[in-house]
């Protein structure tokens, strides 16, 4: 099926670190939402975007909702353990309203 | 409120058995949606309920079925179950339809192993 380009596929960094993570589409998209899944659990819905260059925080984390509305992207800032886990990038293609998911990126937060 | 609850959360089927999940979406939300996640295939979508009616339908074949309630539960079958249909099986609600820049929450997914 289709799916975002989703980069890095994993990450391994040191707790304190700050992480970086972005998410590519070929077709135009008005809403990119991001989300956090653990072992186990369904994804927790971590950021939402819906305009062109919006930059929204919630605590440690910021995203971006590329001008192009073509990608976006995901920071975390001063990591945790409890910050692992598979992160995803989302969104509903124009006309299709269908939501289709990145790849994921796989943190592991070392001590 | 209560999130997205979904049942059962592990089930053990045969092959050629049927199975029926259920989710009941956040209160208020009217837009139920279905996902397959398998490791090598990522999440895939399965169907979208809006007020009863499937609006869209993934790539999956006929096996997998939906339907949705009046009062927004939602329940998805699959047929002649096949050992490829081990996955989690996501459940996620909106308040409405996708595509209107609305935000979707997920379940905690039922597991379902066909053996």
């Amino acid at each position: 099926g289709q799916q975002l380009n989703q980069s890095p596929q994993s990450m391994f960094i040191q707790e304190g670190e700050d992480v970086s993570m972005n998410c590519t589409s070929s077709s135009i998209f008005n809403t990119w939402l991001w989300y956090k899944q653990e072992p186990g659990e369904g994804p927790v819905l971590l950021i939402a975007l819906y305009k062109a260059g919006e930059l929204t925080s919630n605590g440690r984390l910021t995203a971006q909702f590329g001008i192009t509305r073509k990608d976006s992207f995901l920071n975390i800032s001063a990591s945790i353990p409890s910050d692992v886990g598979i992160y995803f990038c989302a969104g509903p293609t124009s006309g299709t309203y269908k939501y289709i998911f990145g790849t994921g990126t796989r943190l592991k937060v070392l001590a | 409120k209560a999130g997205v609850t979904q049942t059962p959360r592990y089930l053990i089927k045969t092959r050629g058995q049927q199975v029926t999940l259920s989710c009941s979406p956040i209160s208020g939300h009217r837009s139920v949606s279905w996902y397959q996640q398998t490791p090598g295939q990522g999440l895939q979508f399965l169907f979208e309920y809006f007020s009863e009616t499937q609006r869209n339908k993934g790539n999956f074949p006929g096996r997998f079925s939906g339907r949705q309630f009046s009062n927004s539960r939602s329940e998805m079958n699959v047929s002649t179950l096949e050992l490829g249909d081990s996955a989690l099986y996501l459940c996620a609600s909106s308040l409405v339809a996708v595509g209107q820049g609305n935000t979707i929450y997920f379940g905690e997914g039922s597991w379902l192993t066909v053996v």
